[in-house]
């Protein structure tokens, strides 16, 4: 199946370094979703963005949705160790099925802290 | 926020075993869940879309006899893996929404299936 194409594919960073890293897609999406996961456990959701444009924070995390509606970037300021893990994108097409639209995941990008 | 339970967390089977997994929405009504598969160091790829009521929706490729989806009731989906083979060894995942407007999706813990 399609998947959205981040960046980059691994991060290895300082403690206390900011992170920046990027989705885009070929097509539209309407929605676009930011996820942690942890080794061995479900992604985790950080942020939801729901409209062209929008830039939303959540705590040191700041994510922006494209005008162009293809694209999201995510944001992690000052780095911790609990920072570690795999991020993904996702974004849903359809919003008139609401909820019920299944999501097109990123290719994930891994970041690692540097003792 | 919402809570998703998947259980079991961790199987292992003999080859040809069937294993189910259980996906339930907590605090919540789901009509719709939705089954994932990751490999390792791979991104989540949808397998199938569980409605409450009727039969899944599954993705091209997914063998539908082969994974048997179950969504009985509005807080439980199963995910059977029939005549469970080595190549099926892999990290499943379901997600739940209500299907309300801006509804975000939740995801359980995981299942880490090993066919021996």
């Amino acid at each position: 199946g399609q998947q959205l194409n981040q960046s980059p594919q691994s991060m290895f960073i300082q403690e206390g370094e900011d992170v920046s890293m990027n989705c885009t897609s070929s097509s539209i999406f309407n929605t676009w979703l930011w996820y942690k996961q942890d080794p061995g456990e479900g992604p985790v959701l950080l942020i939801a963005l729901y409209k062209a444009g929008e830039l939303t924070s959540n705590g040191r995390l700041t994510a922006q949705f494209g005008i162009t509606r293809k694209d999201s970037f995510l944001n992690i300021s000052a780095s911790i160790p609990s920072d570690v893990g795999i991020y993904f994108c996702a974004g849903q097409r359809d919003l008139s099925n609401f909820g019920n639209e299944k999501l097109t995941f990123g290719t994930g990008t891994r970041l690692t802290i540097i003792p | 926020g919402a809570v998703v339970s998947q259980h079991p967390s961790r199987v292992i089977c003999k080859s040809g075993t069937s294993v189910k997994i259980e996906c339930r929405s907590l605090d919540f009504q789901a009509t719709t869940m939705f089954w994932y598969r990751q490999f390792p160091k791979k991104s989540l790829m949808l397998m199938a879309t569980s409605n409450e009521g009727s039969k899944a929706t599954y993705e091209q490729g997914v063998e539908k006899d082969k994974f048997l989806i179950n969504h009985a009731s509005l807080t439980l989906s199963t995910l059977t893996v029939t005549s469970a083979h080595p190549e099926d060894s892999s990290f499943y995942i379901c997600s739940a929404s209500t299907g309300e407007a801006n509804e975000k999706l939740f995801f359980g813990s995981g299942t880490q299936l090993s066919v021996l």
